[in-house]
């Protein structure tokens, strides 16, 4: 039973380009969850969508940033026009459904993006 | 002020010794406490899960949940060398918006041999 597969593990941009990262879920689950991992830091939220929808997208900047979950397919995590701030781990997770009781989000492995 | 302050070590202890592992919170509406324990290069994994206050025991770990005092603790027993990695506290609370966890900066542990 595959876990939270990301693609790609590794993404090297130049400033201005744009960045596609990819998130299937685990076999199940509907609830897809994007953080991302500043070095020496802590997991940030950014979204929160099922399929087809944007539940919460209150840790998303407001531009330049955009995620969807379609009905068929992974989830994306697009970022245009690159900076290097945006320099940074991105893990996705996954769950069975919203309430979850244990709170147990499946996390990937992450895909590490650097810009130059 | 962050939402959840933990310390980011890097801390290092003799193999068998005793791990205590830390946070504290500003959120009252925190709810469901998490430990998640992340190896390099890799993504997080939960390691323990307790609601509201209380302990909760789990093999060689125990989670402890303070919300009195808006702390929240990890210890780990007879620590192995396989327990080097780093722990990342986390919470959530309830309702809307519930399902955005918080997460600690993350202590990096090494159990040394």
């Amino acid at each position: 039973n595959a876990g939270v597969m990301q693609n790609p593990r590794h993404l090297v941009r130049r400033r201005g380009q744009e960045a596609r990262l990819r998130c299937s879920p685990m076999k199940g689950h509907s609830h897809v969850y994007w953080y991302r991992q500043l070095p020496e830091e802590g997991l940030k939220f950014m979204v929160y969508l099922q399929k087809e929808n944007i539940i919460d997208e209150s840790g998303m900047p407001k531009e330049r940033f955009s995620a969807e979950f379609p009905k068929e397919g992974p989830s994306i995590l697009r970022i245009q026009q690159v900076v290097r701030g945006d320099s940074a781990a991105y893990f996705c997770a996954s769950s069975p459904n919203s309430g979850a009781a244990s709170g147990e989000l499946f996390f990937g492995e992450g895909s590490r993006l650097t810009v130059l | 002020q962050k939402e959840v302050e933990q310390d980011p070590g890097p801390l290092s202890v003799p193999e068998g010794a005793i791990v205590s592992l830390n946070c504290t919170y500003s959120n009252s509406a925190f709810q469901y406490f998490m430990w998640y324990r992340q190896y390099s290069r890799k993504g997080p994994e939960l390691l323990m899960y307790t609601y509201s206050s209380g302990n909760k025991e789990d093999g060689r770990f125990t989670a402890q949940v303070d919300k009195s005092s808006k702390y929240i603790s990890l210890f780990i027993r007879d620590s192995q060398p396989s327990d080097s990695a780093t722990y990342l506290c986390a919470m959530r609370g309830v309702g809307q918006g519930a399902q955005k966890l918080v997460f600690g900066q993350g202590t990096r542990l090494t159990i040394n041999p």
